[in-house]
């Protein structure tokens, strides 16, 4: 089955420069890939999310990219904010309903 | 819009005993999802519903687990027989993707301590 690898754990960033999040994965037929945000005591909270027909999606100070040949996408926030500091997890699924893979988790700290 | 809800939030067993979570998504999402998230792990499909139909159990450990959605609302997750290997959050998730939204709203999580 899909294995989706987050490969940092941990990530601190001071507030206003940027940070990215690398994720890998590895079934060739997932094609939907979202990102969720773990803020510490609460829920899921979804982000943004890309789809395989393009590389590169962009919502406010979040973009995400997307390289299908080398199965890795990453999740870069510019302007880090203190709000920005949670848990982020990368997902990937073959298609847009239905099963999701998640990484381990990415904690992000932004300090002033 | 009222969000999804789970209860209890909490709950604390010996080995062996059952217990029930339960789960009410936002009003009008038929896709429905129920995930178990250990400790520093992200979260793990256990199964999830349309309407009231089962999609995709695969991942359910259908020995002791069990889940249903009877009217296509409100679910049921069940574990027969706690194990510690059991201890994890267990997240509730609802959808809308007939009407091309396709995030998934996650509830509180219900916190399960086996002991």
């Amino acid at each position: 089955g899909e294995k989706v690898e987050q490969h940092e754990s941990t990530l601190s960033v001071r507030e206003g420069d940027s940070a990215v999040i690398n994720c890998t994965y590895t079934d060739t037929a997932s094609s939907y890939f979202p990102w969720y945000k773990q803020e510490a005591g609460k829920s899921l909270h979804f982000v943004i999310d890309i789809r395989s027909n393009v590389d590169r999606k962009q919502s406010q100070r979040l973009t995400v990219l997307l390289d299908k040949k080398a199965k890795r996408f990453s999740l870069h926030i510019t302007a880090t904010q203190p709000e920005d500091s949670a848990i982020y997890f990368c997902a990937a699924s073959p298609q847009v309903v239905g099963q999701l893979t998640f990484g381990r988790g990415t904690r992000l700290q932004v300090y002033a | 819009e009222a969000g999804v809800t789970q209860s209890p939030r909490y709950a604390v067993l010996q080995e062996g005993q059952a217990v029930s979570f339960w789960c009410d998504p936002i009003s009008g999402h038929d896709t429905l999802y129920w995930y178990q998230q250990p400790r520093d792990q992200g979260p793990q499909l256990l199964v999830y519903f349309r309407d009231e139909a089962v999609i995709d159990n695969s991942q359910l450990p259908s020995d002791r687990f069990s889940a249903v959605r009877p009217k296509g609302t409100n679910s049921t997750l069940k574990i027969q027989s706690a194990k510690q290997g059991d201890t994890a959050t267990y997240l509730c998730a609802s959808s809308d993707p007939g009407q091309g939204l396709y995030e998934q709203y996650f509830g509180p999580g219900t916190r399960l301590t086996v002991l």
